[in-house]
This record gives structure tokens, sequence and C-alpha cells, in this order.
């Protein structure tokens, strides 16, 4: 499977500030997520991300809270904006092979908001 | 959108004992099915998933079993060890959008 990082591995930031969260691959994958995962929760998708166009969001999250870039098929960020800590999480990236269906997960990165 | 349950939330089992968990899922189109162990602290890690068109599926101690027509899955963990013990999440998806739609989630603990 895919070798996948995530950076920061965790941060803590003060409310209305943002923090964007990087997830790197170690090959060409066809698709990548973003989840998120409350304190002893399960994993929400917040959205597909689309190497060169507009990321896909699920009912609840809007772009304006969550932007996303994937510039290429082995990179992709997220942006939290405007901290509250109600954004208190933990936030994963997953890829997927549209051949093998299989979706893996990044290590994750940890957010406190204060 | 897909609505997945997952039975029970917590599970202990003695040590070498079997554990059983259960999960249903509301979308008919719903055809690939993962199951993912999450360990304090890590990442969640695919242990097993199985497709629409298979029934079951074994890899040594782990077996699945789906059932389309009531559409449920579940996951089976026979001869139970500590290191068994973690969070263990069923998903469920369409192959056209592999969107993943989780479970709540079960803990799973083996005493040993």
């Amino acid at each position: 499977s895919a070798v996948i990082s995530q950076k920061p591995s965790r941060d803590i930031c003060q409310r209305g500030t943002s923090l964007t969260i990087q997830c790197q691959v170690d090959s060409q994958v066809t698709m990548m997520f973003w989840y998120r995962q409350q304190p002893g929760q399960s994993l929400t998708l917040i959205a597909t991300a689309n190497q060169g166009s507009e990321a896909t969001y699920e009912s609840g999250f809007v772009i304006d809270k969550f932007p996303i870039s994937r510039p290429n098929l082995t990179f992709s960020t997220l942006t939290v904006s405007n901290l509250s800590p109600e954004d208190s999480s933990i936030y994963l990236c997953s890829v997927a092979d549209r051949a093998k269906e299989t979706q893996y997960f990044g290590p994750g990165t940890r957010l406190l908001v204060l | 959108g897909e609505n997945v349950e997952q039975h029970p939330s917590t599970l202990s089992v003695q040590e070498g004992d079997s554990a059983v968990i259960k999960c249903t899922y509301s979308d008919s189109a719903s055809n690939y099915f993962p199951w993912y162990k999450q360990e304090l602290g890590k990442r969640p890690q695919l242990i097993i998933d199985i497709r629409s068109n298979v029934g079951e599926k074994k890899d040594q101690r782990i077996a699945v079993t789906l059932n389309k027509t009531a559409k449920h899955f579940s996951l089976h963990i026979t001869e139970t060890q500590p290191e068994d013990s973690a969070v263990y999440f069923c998903a469920a998806s369409r192959s056209n959008d592999y969107k993943l739609s989780f479970g709540a989630g079960t803990t799973v603990t083996v005493r040993a």
C-alpha cells in the first residue's frame, strides 16, 4: 500500500486562526479524501479532493470553512478556517486507487483549539 | 445518504474466545464493505474487506460475512488475543464514488 504522511502531526491553535494540514503520498493515487474524527467518535467524510478542480464537499461541510487544494496526484491540503473549540478533532487524509478500491489512511493531525 | 449502524458499542471477551461485530446498512447500492482496526492514538488500519459479489471472506483468524438481502455484514475474530484489543469500525461505499460511511465503532477488550 502507499505510504501516506501528514503534517503537522498535532497542533494547538487559538480560536479565530486557521490551520493548514498537508497530506503527501509516495505514489500517484486516483482518489484522495479528508475525514474528521471527533474525540471518541467515528470518522466522518469532509470532502473528496479532486485533482485540478474544486473539492466535492459532503453535507454539513462548506468550502469557506474547509478549503481544500489538490495540485497533483500525490499531494493535498486541508485548511480549517476560523477555528473554534468545536473544531478540535483528528483530521485524516485517505487515498484509494480506483482499480483496487481499498482505502488507506494517513496518520492523522490532532488539532486542539483553545 | 448511506447510514451504517454497528453493534455492540463495546465488547469484552476472554482471551481465546470469539468476538462478533455486526453492521447494517441502508443503501442498497452499496457494494464494498471494509473493516478497520484503530488502536489508541493510531490511524485506522484496513484489516479485511468484502465486495457484494462475495458472501464470505476469511483471512487467518478474521472473517467477514455479507448478507445483501438483509443488508447486514459481520466481522468474526476467532481465538482472540490481547493484541486484538482496539476499536473496530465497519464501513460501506458504492463502487462509483469510494466515499466511506462508517459505523459508530466497537471497542473490543480481550481479557487475559
